[in-house]
């Protein structure tokens, strides 16, 4: 079964920085290409940005495109977010997620992001 | 950008009874690769979301077989074919065709 941690939210200020992580096990992590999703509480889904399964691409929402940056560790089963110049507009739930036949299959409880001052 | 478009916003069912939820892309979800990249999630009151079906008709490991997707090229439709209290919760539609990855805006399963 897979378990998952995601950390790495909370508040910061406008113009600041976070960088959230999703560490999996019970899987083979280098398996799956993966992907970050994001909801405003009581709002909808917006998928951020992928990562292939060799980091050999990327691709981002342009929201978020030149301000964040995903990347993964397969030796450590870890995916990451790097989040900079985050805007209140960004404030979410941030889910990790496996492309699953590209199928969005959500990895864990999330992680809550707060941009406020 | 692919732009995913769910109906109803709501829909309120009584237990035992089937639901249903269309979504409709503004393009054609068929792949050149020969696959349509159309899957469902479900997130119940307080939870994440959870995939339930895959290329429009697979259903993730451990989903019921009361769910069950169908459709083609920009029209699809999620049944439930008789609705249980667990269903509750909002139901979305998602489109992997091509970056960047959309969702339909969710559709509210509820009791009448």
């Amino acid at each position: 079964q897979v378990q998952v941690v995601e950390s790495g939210g909370g508040l910061v200020e406008p113009g600041g920085s976070l960088r959230l992580s999703c560490a999996a096990s019970g899987i083979t992590f280098s398996d799956y290409s993966l992907n970050w999703i994001r909801q405003i509480p009581g709002k909808g889904l917006e998928w951020v940005s992928h990562i292939s399964s060799r980091s050999d691409y990327t691709n981002y929402a342009d929201s978020v495109k030149g301000r964040f940056t995903i990347s993964r560790d397969n030796a450590k089963n870890s995916l990451y977010l790097q989040m900079n110049s985050l805007r209140a507009e960004d404030t979410a739930v941030y889910y990790c997620a496996r492309d699953y036949s590209r199928g969005v299959d959500t990895w864990g409880q999330g992680t809550l992001v707060t941009v406020s001052s | 950008d692919i732009v995913m478009t769910q109906t109803p916003l709501s829909s309120p069912v009584a237990l035992g009874q089937p639901a249903s939820i269309s979504c409709r892309s503004s393009h054609s979800l068929l792949h050149s690769d020969g696959n349509t990249y159309l899957s469902w999630l479900q997130q119940r009151p307080g939870q994440p979301p959870r995939l339930l079906i895959y290329k429009i008709s697979n259903r993730f490991s451990g989903v019921p077989d009361r769910f069950s997707g169908s459709g083609a090229g920009t029209e699809f439709t999620l049944e439930i074919s008789r609705v249980e209290a667990e269903d509750v919760g909002f139901y979305y539609c998602v489109q992997a065709k091509q970056f960047p990855i959309t969702f339909g805006g969710g559709t509210k399963v509820e009791i009448k």
